[in-house]
């Protein structure tokens, strides 16, 4: 019931297309959705974020699109472009916690070609 | 020195050594953590500190020993690891409170075991 479940394990884009990647989680706890990029040696990072109460947002190119009753949410980048070719990797944290405890999705790893 | 740094940022080390792994945060936040990150599968939460005092343990073997001096500083010592224990190992921070989650990570120590 902890799993967070991503797809695909890897995507291949063309420049200016758009990127989707599709997560989906079975702990109705669960109350905060990021998702994270991963450049090759470095840390991940936080991209954006999404709380239940909200079907979307979005933040320049990237959107997230969240669907409540199905448990599932999406990354959407749109213009995929070469700098973003990364791992990314979505997460759900429960309520009832005073510090973050982050279940990963295993990871997409998106290239984009020029 | 901004955000959060790992040293070593490499390690190689064979089955009977003792070792110790470094975190340092430099953001003001009062909670660490430790992950595995393992090729194809989900990063994995090992230890977190909340305040200086370890608020969770998932099921990690005793060969990982983690120690948090000071709310800027956490440890991973290791001994006795195994050859599957070989992954990046990330640390991460954040600021406790309700509702806010965000995570920053480190670089990493790529630990590999021989």
């Amino acid at each position: 019931q902890q799993q967070v479940k991503q797809s695909p394990q890897s995507l291949i884009v063309q420049k200016g297309g758009i990127s989707i990647i599709n997560c989906a989680y079975e702990n109705t706890a669960f109350d905060y959705f990021p998702w994270y990029q991963q450049f090759p040696g470095k840390g991940p990072a936080l991209l954006i974020a999404i709380r239940p109460d909200v079907s979307e947002k979005k933040e320049g190119r990237f959107t997230i699109s969240f669907n409540k009753s199905a448990k599932q949410f999406s990354l959407h980048i749109m213009d995929s472009q070469p700098g973003d070719s990364a791992t990314y990797f979505c997460a759900a944290s429960p309520s009832g916690t005073s510090y973050g405890k982050l279940t990963f999705g295993q990871g997409t790893i998106l290239t984009v070609h020029p | 020195e901004t955000g959060v740094t790992q040293t070593p940022r490499h390690l190689v080390m064979g089955m009977t050594n003792k070792k110790s792994l470094k975190c340092e945060q430099h953001l003001g936040h009062n909670a660490m953590y430790w992950y595995k990150q393992s090729a194809k599968k989900p990063l994995e939460l090992m230890f977190v500190y909340s305040l200086e005092e370890r608020v969770e343990n998932n099921s990690v073997p005793s060969r990982f020993s983690p120690e948090c001096p000071n709310s800027s500083h956490l440890f991973l010592h290791l001994h006795t690891l195994q050859p599957e224990d070989s992954a990046l190992y990330l640390c991460a921070s954040s600021q406790p409170g309700t509702g806010v989650y965000e995570q920053y990570f480190g670089p990493g120590t790529r630990l590999t075991v021989t």
